[in-house]
Formats: structure tokens, C-alpha cells, sequence
């Protein structure tokens, strides 16, 4: 069975720490991996990483994909109290029926 | 603001009653997706509709049924509720086609259902 995995599942820091989230996948025919951001209703697409695009940067918010690991960490430095949210990863198979399957998410609180 | 609506934002209503939760996607948007999002199990993938007809299901119980209509609103209904049923429930679209593997979703504000 398909599945995604993210770790850890919580994290505090406090403003200026540098984080780094992971998420691990097992998937049938990877097709493309997503980063989100929760903070309180709707996910906000942050990063999305294929075969051919495995590493994304914007602003101090960095992803890299590691295809032979099945992983991607998702970095962000200078962390402030704005960045606190639920970090989500999910994962898109190449099965063809457009599945995206997500992680239970990273909860991280920023501390002023 | 991603340009996907959802209605109502909250619900409640009681165990046994059936609610209709209503979607509209991002103007183009071909695809809608619906998404559960409870405290312990996280995002969890219903059903898929493209261009009115069904796509792909996930974990989505028999009590429950979705449509996608010409206009490409989609309805998710939820028939006789439980207290379990209670949930944040997402709708998100794609341009995502046939042929088109990499695009990203835009998730709608959710609703929110409380069955008491």
C-alpha cells in the first residue's frame, strides 16, 4: 500500500533556529511530490518537486527531493512566528488515477 | 485566497441527518478533488471527479457520494451522520488532465462538519 510518512510529527523553536522537516514515501511509480502549508483552514502549496525538479528555493524556504532515499526534507532558516503552521508533504504515484496521497503533516510552532 | 469556494464554512447537525457540502473550483479548473481532515488521521483523499465524471476514490464510505455538475461545482453528500463523521472537509482543484501530470492543487477554506 501506498503511504507517506513525515517526521517529526511536532517541533518548537524559536525565532531565528533554523528547521528542517522530513517526509518518506512509499509509493508505486513516484510521480511528483508536494509541500504544503497549514496554518488554519486551507493548505497552501509551497514547493513541488519531479524527476526532472528535485530541488526548489524560495526565500528561506528550501526542498530537495532524494529519489534513491524515497525522501525530501523541506528547510527553513530564520524561522519566524509566521512560519508556525502544519507543514504537509504528499505524493502524487504515476498510477493514473491522480491519487495524491498525504502525510499526517509536521506541526511547528515558531516562539517570539 | 486560492479561488476555490466551499459552502457552508460550519455545519451542525445531529446523527442520522444527511448534509450536502458544495464546492466551486478555480475558473479552468477541469478536476475536484475531496478531502476529510480529522484531528488523528490527517488529510484524507475521498474521491476525484474530472469534467463531470469520477476519476479516482479513496477511502470514502459508502454512506457518502459525490457528483461533479456541467457548471464543474461539485456537491459531496454525507447520509446518515456519525459522531465520527465530524471533520474538516476539503474540496481542492486542478487543471490536472488527461495528460497533464504535474500540477498542484488549490484547496478551498473548508467546511466544517460537528455532528452532535
Amino acid at each position: 500500500e501506498d503511504k507517506v510518512v513525515q517526521s517529526p510529527l511536532s517541533l518548537v523553536v524559536h525565532e531565528g533556529d533554523t528547521v528542517t522537516l522530513n517526509c518518506s514515501y512509499e509509493v508505486t511509480n513516484f510521480r511528483s511530490l508536494l509541500w504544503y502549508k497549514q496554518e488554519k483552514k486551507a493548505p497552501t502549496f509551497l514547493f513541488m518537486l519531479t524527476s526532472s525538479g528535485i530541488e526548489k528555493k524560495s526565500g528561506r524556504l528550501s526542498s530537495i527531493l532524494d529519489k534513491k532515499e524515497l525522501s525530501s526534507i523541506l528547510n527553513i532558516t530564520a524561522t519566524q512566528t509566521g512560519d508556525s503552521a502544519i507543514y504537509l508533504c504528499a505524493v502524487l504515484p504515476a498510477s493514473g488515477t491522480y491519487k495524491y496521497i498525504f502525510g499526517t503533516g509536521t506541526r511547528l510552532k515558531v516562539l517570539a | 485566497d486560492s479561488g476555490v469556494t466551499q459552502t457552508p464554512k460550519h455545519l451542525i447537525t445531529a446523527t442520522g441527518q444527511r448534509v450536502t457540502l458544495r464546492c466551486s473550483p478555480r475558473s479552468g479548473d477541469l478536476s475536484v478533488y475531496w478531502y476529510q481532515q480529522s484531528l488523528d488521521q490527517g488529510l484524507q483523499f475521498l474521491i476525484q471527479y474530472y469534467n463531470g465524471e469520477e476519476r479516482a476514490k479513496g477511502n470514502i464510505l459508502e454512506r457518502f457520494s459525490a457528483q461533479q455538475f456541467p457548471d464543474l461545482h461539485s456537491e459531496l453528500n454525507l447520509s446518515s451522520l456519525e459522531l465520527g463523521d465530524s471533520a474538516l472537509y476539503f474540496c481542492a482543484s486542478s487543471p490536472l488532465g488527461l495528460a497533464d501530470f504535474y500540477n498542484e492543487q488549490f484547496f478551498g477554506p473548508g467546511t466544517r462538519l460537528t455532528v452532535l
